[in-house]
């Protein structure tokens, strides 16, 4: 199957600050999904990206397929942003490969 | 609309005993995921639902991991003989394949601790 790797694995940022999360994968993808997993456990549709750019507010994220990575982009960072950002995606057999996630604190 | 239901929210259990898990996915969605969640990492894909038939549980550990969807809706996952390594949270996904995207959109887990 395919690899997923996400950078960084942590994050500490202020309020008010910017981010990039990125994801790389090992081969290229049918579907790529990003997540943010609240501190309850819930795992949030972020986007459904497998190629281009796509904003929704202050996130947004670009899939470059060809060179096989992916970025998401914070912007203006809030306390509620806090949590896991998990980005996952297969090559047709439907199953998601996730990564290990990036841990992000926005601290007031 | 609604989203994917899951219950029981928490199971626990003791080792060697039998868990039933149940999803209830987004209504009209022909595609259904089981995946499984430990601390401190991604999910972990089990086994994968097309309508009624599983069409890919290559992801099952071993024989004590079983799934059904009956009539091609709700679905439930069997785990017999408990171990404390099954511990972790157990997630359901649903998704409508039928159009260009396969967006998968997953309930709030089971969480399952075996003493």
């Amino acid at each position: 199957g395919i690899q997923v790797e996400q950078s960084p694995p942590d994050l500490i940022l202020q309020e008010g600050a910017n981010s990039t999360l990125r994801c790389n994968f090992s081969d290229s993808v049918n579907n790529l999904q990003w997540f943010h997993q609240n501190p309850w456990g819930q795992l949030i549709n972020l986007f459904y990206i497998p190629s281009g750019t796509k904003q929704n507010g202050r996130l947004s994220a670009t899939t470059v397929a060809t060179e096989r990575y992916s970025l998401l982009y914070i912007s203006s960072s809030q306390t509620t942003d806090s949590g896991v950002y998990f980005c996952a995606g297969h090559t047709g057999r439907r199953a998601l490969t996730f990564g290990s996630g990036t841990r992000l604190q926005v601290q007031p | 609309g609604a989203g994917v239901s899951q219950t029981p929210s928490n199971k626990v259990t003791e080792k060697g005993k039998y868990v039933e898990l149940r999803c209830d996915p987004i209504s009209g969605h022909t595609a259904l995921y089981w995946y499984r969640q430990s601390l401190g990492q991604g999910p972990e894909f089990l086994i994968y639902f097309q309508g009624t038939g599983a069409a890919d549980d290559s992801g099952l550990p071993n024989d004590r991991f079983f799934a059904v969807r009956p009539e091609g809706s709700v679905s439930t996952l069997k785990i017999q003989r408990t171990e404390r390594g099954d511990s972790a949270v157990y997630l359901c996904a649903s998704s409508f394949t039928g159009g260009g995207s396969d967006t998968q959109y997953f309930g709030p887990g089971t969480r399952l601790t075996v003493l």
